[in-house]
């Protein structure tokens, strides 16, 4: 096991509605990032927080946002659910972002269907 | 932001050692190759990583090409537990977070 927690594991919205996932960091890790993986395919890269700031983003809309806390957890909110967001929703913590920031340690994920 | 490609699947028998190739020829100077795998329904596992140099720990090893355009990952002893699918990343750049960019990786399956 990593100590990085996510929760819930399995969660079940419709279309239009909005969704809050949340990750515990490992104990130290002032870093968080957030994976989209689609059934099939790898894991895509959200956004990542570090220090309680937005440190980067990728190709994802505004409707995907996020938060981390003084203690370093996070949360991701998905607004306007789309048939699309149905995927396993990962959090990764590091210490520190940079070239060789080294290793990630992700959660076992959180399941997210919208019917 | 350097792109890899993998092939999408390979066999090892058990007790076997698994090469699994990676090329990176868009690699700079200062990036990167990380190694990781994902088990089915488990997040993603951090197996390795290096620059220039190879580099080896408890669960595999890291073979880089003097050119830095190409590296091995091999597990020295493959078991029916190292069946997953393992992804060679090169991180994104700055603006980005040094974001991992995971790809399709290679589904590695271990026979016995």
């Amino acid at each position: 096991e990593t100590g990085v927690t996510q929760s819930p594991t399995h969660l079940i919205k419709t279309r239009g509605q909005q969704v809050t996932l949340r990750c515990s960091s490992q104990s130290g890790h002032n870093t968080v990032s957030w994976y989209q993986q689609a059934l099939g395919q790898g894991p895509q890269f959200i956004f990542q927080y570090y220090r309680e700031e937005e440190n980067g983003r990728g190709n994802f809309p505004p409707r995907f946002s996020g938060l981390q806390f003084p203690n370093y957890s996070s949360e991701l909110n998905v607004n306007a659910l789309e048939l699309d967001d149905s995927a396993l929703y990962l959090c990764a913590s590091s210490l520190g972002t940079g070239v060789n920031t080294g290793e990630l340690f992700f959660g076992e994920g959180s399941r997210l269907t919208v019917l | 932001d350097a792109k890899t490609t993998q092939p999408p699947s390979m066999d090892c028998a058990e007790g076997r050692a698994a090469n699994l190739p990676c090329n990176h020829s868009t690699i700079s100077g200062n990036e990167y190759v990380y190694w990781y795998r994902q088990i089915h329904s488990q997040g993603p596992q951090y197996i390795i990583h290096g620059l220039k140099n190879n580099e080896t720990n408890e669960m595999a090893s890291l073979i880089i090409t003097e050119d830095r355009k190409s590296s091995t990952l091999i597990l020295p002893h493959a078991t029916l537990r190292d069946t997953a699918v393992y992804y060679c990343i090169v991180p994104s750049g700055r603006s980005s977070g040094y974001a991992l960019n995971f790809g399709k990786g290679t589904s590695l399956l271990v026979t016995p």
